[in-house]
């Protein structure tokens, strides 16, 4: 149990556009779900905190206009990079928090983004 | 400020040695200690988890030891397996709060 799923896993665009990515809580429900930021050989950034009918929280130095994030269900978080530009590209990781027992978060397997 | 500080940041081990990778941190409020492993263009996955009301904890090849008084836990990996080479992640957390990752340990582990 506790699968979370990502889509795209890797997505490829040019400068100036729009990308969405989508995060799944497969078997159970999550209020919480976070967004992260890793860059190579580094550890994962938090970006956002995203709560199921409520506005994401974000860490400081995140520019919320830029990574619009969405919680519209208790299985679906999604993260759109608006206006993606070459300095945008990463590993975006999601992670879903299980309500209840000691709250673990449980990943989804990553999306590679790469602008042009 | 890094809330969990992590060592080795890289780590090479022969097949079949003991692998062991350190973690500090400062926040006593921090209740809940786990452990991911990641491999290359993979999300990290829970390896193993420990709370500070118990000193050791073991599941298969890997055990955590914890120490409270000292602020300190870590990772040992029994019988490391070419298998096992990939980044480590230590973390903490207090109760439903965001998780405070370490910098990762990249194991390299050698036939």
């Amino acid at each position: 149990g506790a699968v979370v799923s990502q889509h795209p896993s890797w997505v490829i665009c040019k400068s100036g556009t729009s990308v969405k990515i989508e995060c799944r809580s497969l078997d159970f429900q999550a209020t919480t779900m976070f967004w992260y930021r890793q860059f190579p050989k580094q550890s994962l950034m938090l970006m956002a905190t995203s709560n199921e009918g409520s506005k994401a929280t974000y860490e400081q130095g995140v520019e919320k206009d830029k990574f619009l994030i969405n919680h519209a269900s208790l299985t679906l978080s999604t993260l759109t990079v608006t206006s993606a530009h070459p300095e945008d590209s990463s590993f975006y990781i999601c992670s879903a928090r299980f309500e209840g027992g000691y709250n673990e978060q449980f990943f989804g397997p990553g999306t590679r983004l790469t602008v042009l | 400020q890094q809330q969990v500080k992590q060592s080795p940041q890289s780590l090479i081990v022969q097949k079949g040695g003991i692998s062991i990778i350190n973690c500090a941190y400062e926040n006593t409020a921090f209740d809940y200690f786990p452990w991911y492993q990641q491999f290359p263009g993979k999300g990290p996955a829970l390896l193993i988890a420990i709370r500070p009301d118990v000193s050791e904890k073991k599941e298969g090849r890997f055990t955590i030891s914890f120490n409270k008084s000292a602020k300190q836990f870590s990772l040992h990996i029994m019988d490391s397996q070419p298998g096992d080479s990939a980044t480590y992640f230590c973390a903490a957390k207090t109760g439903a709060n965001n998780l405070f990752f370490g910098t990762g340990t990249r194991l390299t582990v050698i036939p």
